[in-house]
């Protein structure tokens, strides 16, 4: 199994919802990304976990708050976002950090539409 | 930042050879990736360049200079299919993120 599932594929919520993305792999990846794209341009980086503990934040505005509750699970719980918070949020995991070449598995992603 | 420079549109005939150039500006990095990305899907990996030189994978091939800030990925016989984003990244040395560069959108006419 060498695939990361994203759940919901599409999400449309309003400035004043509360939803969460959750992202699933089941590779033993030890390392998981959240990287947020926009249309036409490049996947950026938001957050890295390693071994279940946030070892990068990309300076990324409280409104997106990540969670990883175990070695196979990644959330990101999303409050008071702001239209132009829509994209494409990609989940990534990868088998450890703590050697060089780590190639990352995507997830499909999810459309995130703030309205 | 890391300043990954690619062409934003190449086009390119079915069956032909086309050559995607990466260059960036950094000294620090641990490797150089090479990611596809259709239209509303996932990146897949590619290639990944450590050392300076030439690695080949079936069809594709990826080069990296580490004194030239240059890297370029190589697709032979190309097929409708390969019709995609083509995005350089750049493994940091801490973390082990990737940098995206902005990504080469290829167009494969028949």
């Amino acid at each position: 199994d060498t695939e990361v599932t994203q759940t919901p594929k599409h999400l449309v919520m309003g400035m004043t919802n509360k939803k969460s993305l959750k992202c699933e792999q089941h590779m033993g990846h030890r390392a998981m990304y959240w990287y947020k794209q926009k249309a036409k341009k490049p996947p950026e980086l938001m957050f890295v976990y390693s071994y279940e503990k946030l070892s990068i934040n990309e300076s990324v505005p409280s409104r997106f708050s990540p969670e990883c509750p175990n070695s196979s699970l990644l959330n990101l719980h999303l409050h008071a976002l702001q239209p132009e918070d829509s994209a494409l949020y990609l989940c990534a995991s990868s088998q450890d950090i703590g050697t060089a070449f780590v190639e990352q598995y995507f997830g499909p992603g999810t459309r995130l539409t703030v309205t | 930042g890391q300043n990954i420079d690619q062409p934003t549109e190449m086009t390119a005939t079915e069956g032909a050879i086309v050559q995607i150039n990466c260059t960036y500006q950094t000294s620090g990095f641990n490797g150089l990736f090479w990611y596809q990305q259709h239209a509303g899907e996932a990146p897949t990996f590619l290639s990944y360049n450590v050392l300076d030189g030439l690695e080949e994978k079936g069809r594709f091939s990826s080069f990296l200079s580490r004194s030239k800030g240059y890297s370029y990925l190589l697709l032979k016989e190309l097929q409708m299919k390969d019709s995609a984003s083509y995005l350089c990244a750049l493994e940091r040395n801490s973390g082990y993120a990737l940098n995206f560069g902005k990504g080469t959108s290829l167009l494969v006419t028949p």
